[in-house]
């Protein structure tokens, strides 16, 4: 068990919608990144969150977007959903201390299917 | 661009030691080794990291030439709790304010596959 929770752990929607993800940090860690991992592949980073703020993205479209809240916890929404973001959404989280990062342990992930 | 090489699969047979190797030819200074593992459709399980000089845990050994540019990951004990996708990843370990952010790039890593 790393500490780190993710939910929902399945979920179906339909290509259109709205989904939010929900992901809590492991205790002690102030650092939150969401990966996208298809099925066969490995996961790609979305983006990171550091003190409430987007501070790194990967290769993917402003549709996905982010929140970190106080508590360091963190939401993943994605809007308009096509049928291309099925795909197991996993997240990080880890420490920044001074400009060190420490490892970072993922959640179990959560499996999203559009159809 | 992930910016490590590794097998598609190996095989080991339980209870002897497994040899997982990687290329990172272009590793920089700052950059550490970090190993992942990944069993079947669930979140990717650290398992071990290092910058130049060779780490043991609990889990694992990591070897990394004097040159950097390639590494070893050695399960000295291997059971059948250990197959799974190995994914080695050259991550940035200091964070410079700016677009570097440690964000960990995987390849398609290498399955390991335990056998009886």
């Amino acid at each position: 068990e790393t500490g780190v929770t993710q939910s929902p752990t399945h979920l179906i929607k339909t290509r259109g919608q709205q989904v939010t993800l929900r992901c809590s940090s492991q205790s002690g860690h102030n650092t939150v990144s969401w990966y996208q991992q298809a099925l066969g592949q490995g996961p790609q980073f979305i983006f990171q969150y550091y003190r409430e703020e987007e501070n790194g993205r990967g290769n993917f479209p402003p549709r996905f977007s982010g929140l970190q809240f106080p508590n360091y916890s963190s939401e993943l929404n994605v809007n308009a959903l096509e049928l291309d973001d099925s795909a197991l959404y996993l997240c990080a989280s880890s420490l920044f201390q001074g400009a060190l990062n420490t490892e970072a342990f993922f959640g179990q992930g959560t499996r999203l299917t559009v159809v | 661009d992930a910016k490590t090489t590794q097998p598609p699969s190996m095989d080991c047979a339980e209870g002897r030691a497994a040899n997982l190797p990687c290329n990172h030819s272009t590793i920089s200074g700052n950059e550490y080794v970090y190993w992942y593992r990944q069993i079947h459709s669930q979140g990717p399980q650290y398992i071990i990291h290092g910058l130049k000089n060779n780490e043991t845990n609990e889990m694992a050994s990591l070897i990394i030439t004097e040159d950097r540019k390639s590494s070893t990951l050695i399960l000295p004990h291997a059971t059948l709790r250990d197959t799974a996708v190995y994914y080695c990843i050259v991550r940035d370990g200091w964070w410079d304010g700016g677009t570097s952010y440690g964000k960990l790039t995987f390849g398609q890593g290498t399955i390991l596959t335990v056998h009886p």
